[in-house]
């Protein structure tokens, strides 16, 4: 199957910074990238979804100018959380959906944000 | 919107033995419904899906059924391993919607050796 990669595995940050992870699918190009976020035993909530050359959708509640989205090629999309605090503090999880495949939705392996 | 109900939220098996978790849907234009496995600190991974125009689908020890009629789907594990033991999300998704897939609030499967 296909891969969709993320970077940084874990980051951790102080109160007030920025952090930008990486998505990236490795072996097909992705029309369109979600992102998810996941709070310990719970299921993942979506964001938002980013589709290759234009904005993002968000979700309803989350905060479009504190986490930019930017999907500039059809195997990069990145999330930014901007000015994080502690409550920002969760998994982030990206997943791709391919041109190639239009019903298999591809996960990469999430990024563990801890903000000081 | 789409609403996915996914039962039991904890289920503990002996080694072994089947393990069946079920969830429903309330949107009849879904047609696509994946089963994913996650561990610990870590993505969720497919492991198998089934799309509305068909029934059943098996692959080795795993399973999974669709009722569209009564909106419900199963998976079905036989012959449990302890490697099975993770966290295992349904969803239902309507590829008109922009491919948004809507997620079960996940089942947390203990296979005990």
């Amino acid at each position: 199957g296909a891969v969709v990669s993320q970077h940084p595995s874990w980051v951790i940050c102080k109160s007030g910074t920025s952090v930008k992870i990486e998505c990236r699918s490795l072996d097909f190009q992705a029309t369109t990238m979600f992102w998810y976020r996941q709070f310990p035993k719970q299921s993942l909530m979506l964001m938002a979804t980013s589709n290759e050359g234009s904005k993002a959708t968000y979700e309803q509640g989350v905060e479009k100018d504190k986490f930019l989205i930017n999907h500039a090629s059809l195997t990069l999309s990145t999330l930014t959380v901007t000015s994080a605090h502690p409550e920002d503090s969760s998994f982030y999880i990206c997943s791709a959906l391919g041109t190639a495949y239009s019903y298999e939705q591809f996960f990469g392996p999430g990024t563990r944000l801890t903000v000081l | 919107g789409e609403n996915v109900e996914q039962h039991p939220s904890t289920l503990s098996v002996q080694e072994g033995d089947s393990a069946v978790i079920k969830c429903t849907y309330s949107d009849s234009a879904s047609n696509y419904f994946p089963w994913y496995k996650q561990e610990l600190g870590k993505g969720p991974q497919l492991i198998i899906d089934i799309r509305s125009n068909v029934g059943e689908k098996k692959d080795q020890r795993i399973a999974v059924t669709l009722n569209k009629t009564a909106k419900h789907f199963s998976l079905h594990i036989t012959e449990t391993q302890p490697e099975d033991s993770a966290v295992y999300f349904c969803a239902a998704r309507d590829n008109t919607n922009a491919g948004k897939s809507t997620f079960g609030d996940g089942t947390t499967l203990t296979v005990k050796p």
